[in-house]
């Protein structure tokens, strides 16, 4: 089935770019999300790029897919403390049928140092 | 690994009719889990946080009543989607948050989901 692999963490230094990878394996994947969690909440979208595009950029926030390698991350830029969370790569796949799935990672903890 | 399981994975109902779709946690205990719903080609949306032994907490717009939210042991919630209309054909996924184990990093994991089709 669908797989979705993400690093469990990542620790940065304030005023530094994070760089966040994913890989995935479905060859049908249309869209491409990544979630933010803060502690004690619920997923918040933070953006989402279309398969058949290569690179978004929205403020602090760039994502890249190469769907050759199968290979999605988002790079945060200037990292502060508020971006202290955890990151959850999450790709939506055609089942066919009319039907669309979601298969998340595990979550790549990011931990901001001073 | 933790594994958590959804069922049904797909069900099709009668509008007017009140479905459950159940969540657990097959190997470890889950004190909060989350109940989500993807609208077709779109990004998933939080609808409550289901706490162990506490009422759920619903996100604003969510209608309580109509989404009755249970979670009764460490290892299962389940949501009940009442008077279902097709408006309320989705994809609903659950998660299980392992308890805190030291540091702050609480692991989460996702159900397969289940696909409700409302007639």
């Amino acid at each position: 089935g669908e797989d979705v692999e993400q690093s469990l963490f990542l620790s940065v230094r304030e005023g530094d770019s994070s760089v966040i990878n994913c890989t995935y394996t479905d060859s049908s994947s249309t869209y491409l999300y990544w979630y933010k969690q803060e502690p004690g909440a619920g997923l918040q979208l933070l953006t989402y790029i279309f398969s058949n595009m290569d690179m978004k950029q929205d403020q602090r926030l760039t994502v890249l897919l190469n769907k050759k390698d199968k290979h999605l991350s988002l790079r945060i830029a200037d990292t502060q403390t508020g971006d202290s969370a955890i990151y959850f790569c999450a790709e939506m796949w055609d089942s066919g049928g009319g039907a669309d799935g979601l298969t998340f990672g595990k979550g790549t903890h990011l931990i901001i140092q001073p | 690994g933790a594994v958590v399981s959804q069922h049904p994975s797909r069900v099709i109902c009668k509008s007017g009719t009140s479905v459950k779709i159940e969540c657990r946690s097959l190997d470890f205990q889950a004190t909060t889990m989350f109940w989500y719903r993807q609208f077709p080609k779109q990004s998933l949306m939080l609808m409550a946080t289901s706490n162990e032994g506490s009422k759920a907490t619903y996100e604003q717009g969510v209608e309580k009543d109509k989404f009755l939210i249970n979670h009764a042991s460490l290892t299962l919630s389940t949501l009940t989607v009442t008077s279902a209309h097709p408006e309320d054909s989705s994809f609903y996924i659950c998660s299980a948050r392992l308890p805190p184990r030291g540091g702050t990093y609480n692991e989460q994991f996702f159900g397969p989901g289940t696909r409700l089709t409302v007639l």
